[in-house]
């Protein structure tokens, strides 16, 4: 059972966009940044988006992050095969003196 | 361009012992807390012990405490994993991690007689 919530799956078709959600509490998310990570099959998790809402250098700007109260979302808009991966979110949690992440979802371009 | 590689990963026998070594480049390694995050086949995401920027203070998740010893060597860039006592549901990828820069590619224990 993760700390952070996500849905399993997602899914979507070539140009459409897509939303992650991760649901958290006041002492991860609400209190602390969020990261969202993407995992292509068989490599290591990438970072794609720090401090809610900054992509790194070289991260399209199809990607972005929001967040809000203790609830934050990945948008990936003009949704591309490439992006069929998982997706976590991460955040420091203050009561556990932890990083905590959400369970991944799974995205599928169809 | 930042760059972590992690090392030190094998097969071990339970109860046994492994080192993990982390370098670092591409950044001010000296400056930075770091993490080890550690993920089980098939399974998602478990972070497992920080280190502030200078060694003085480190927390670990319940499931390593007592046994993982997370450390550092500024003057080296290298982040270190001690891993004690070792149980099968320890076999994981293990990666090493700067919370807003990026991660290495992982090594992975596999802790099995």
């Amino acid at each position: 059972q993760s700390v952070l919530t996500q849905p399993p799956s997602a899914s979507g078709t070539p140009g459409q966009r897509v939303t992650i959600s991760c649901s958290g509490s006041s002492s991860n998310i609400g209190s602390n940044t969020v990261n969202w990570y993407q995992q292509l099959p068989g490599t290591a998790p990438k970072l794609l988006i720090y401090s809610n809402n900054q992509r790194p250098s070289g991260v399209p700007d199809r990607f972005s992050g929001s967040k809000s109260g203790t609830s934050a979302s990945l948008a990936i808009s003009g949704l591309q095969s490439e992006d069929e991966a998982d997706y976590y979110c991460a955040a420091w949690d203050d009561s556990l003196s932890g990083l905590v992440f959400g369970g991944g979802t799974k995205l599928t371009v169809l | 361009e930042v760059q972590l590689v992690e090392s030190g990963g094998g097969l071990v026998q339970p109860g046994g012992s492994l080192r993990l070594s982390c370098a670092a480049s591409g950044f001010t390694f000296r400056s930075r807390w770091m993490h080890w995050v550690r993920q089980a086949p098939g399974k998602g995401l478990v972070w497992v012990s920080r280190i502030t920027s200078d060694g003085s203070s480190t927390s670990y998740a319940d499931s390593v405490k007592g046994r993982f010893t997370i450390s550092r060597d500024n003057a080296k860039n290298t982040l270190y994993l001690q891993m004690n006592s070792l149980r099968a549901e320890d076999t994981a990828v293990y990666y090493c991690a700067e919370w807003d820069l990026g991660w290495g590619q992982g090594t992975l224990v596999t802790v099995s007689s």
